[in-house]
């Protein structure tokens, strides 16, 4: 079966340009993760779905980052007027039960 | 607050011996999670064990073990027979449940170097 797709893969942005992350979960999956991971460090949460509701947004940083899942399935992390400092991978996460599975991230570099 | 910590930077380990990656957590929620991921210089994040909160015995899959100690608050992974694939980031998660749902915390990670 499929898991969890993210794309693209790879992103280079110039400051101030706006950026859109796609994320497919597993079909089926009524939970979605977004992260952000820093170089050398631990994914940090951004925000958490439950089918199309955004139950927790606590995590993002400002309000130039927006997600939506408005069928419950596929999800959208959009930055507006990036900034050098949004420079990390971006991860979602899908789960069922207890186990997040995760996507292979986005790369994302701020010019 | 919940929080994660994993206090070894990095770790190294000769090919087939066992190696213990530790991991204490804290969090005043009764019920929660806890989990390993593995993720190589690919990026990829892995899953591994998965430990809730109520098991009695400790989780196994394979050549790897999590050793909780509920008391303690500690979750580390135990890895036996360790292979040059083993090489990479391993970070320690835990879930809470809140009100509106869960919340997922990572540790800061300890990245493993298998040597031949």
């Amino acid at each position: 079966g499929a898991g969890v797709s993210q794309s693209p893969r790879y992103k280079v942005a110039k400051r101030g340009q706006d950026v859109a992350l796609r994320c497919d979960p597993i079909s089926g999956h009524v939970s979605l993760f977004w992260y952000q991971q820093a170089l050398g460090q631990g994914p940090e949460f951004l925000t958490y779905f439950q089918n199309e509701a955004q139950l927790d947004k606590s995590g993002l940083p400002s309000d130039r980052f927006f997600a939506e899942r408005p069928e419950g399935s596929v999800s959208t992390l959009k930055i507006q007027r990036t900034q050098q400092e949004d420079s990390a991978v971006y991860l979602c996460a899908s789960s069922l039960a207890e186990t997040q599975y995760f996507g292979p991230g986005t790369r994302l570099l701020v010019l | 607050a919940q929080k994660i910590t994993q206090t070894q930077p990095g770790m190294f380990v000769q090919e087939k011996e066992a190696v213990t990656l530790d991991c204490t957590y804290d969090t005043s929620d009764p019920s929660y999670g806890l989990f390993w991921y593995k993720q190589p210089s690919s990026g990829e994040m892995i899953f591994l064990i998965y430990q809730g909160s109520y098991d009695q015995q400790n989780a196994t899959e394979g050549r790897y073990s999590l050793n909780f100690q509920k008391a303690r608050k500690s979750a580390n992974l135990v890895i036996s027979a360790s292979q040059l694939g083993d090489s990479a980031m391993y970070f320690c998660a835990m879930r809470v449940r809140e009100n509106y749902g869960q919340n997922f915390v990572f540790g800061p990670g300890t990245r493993l170097s298998v040597l031949p």
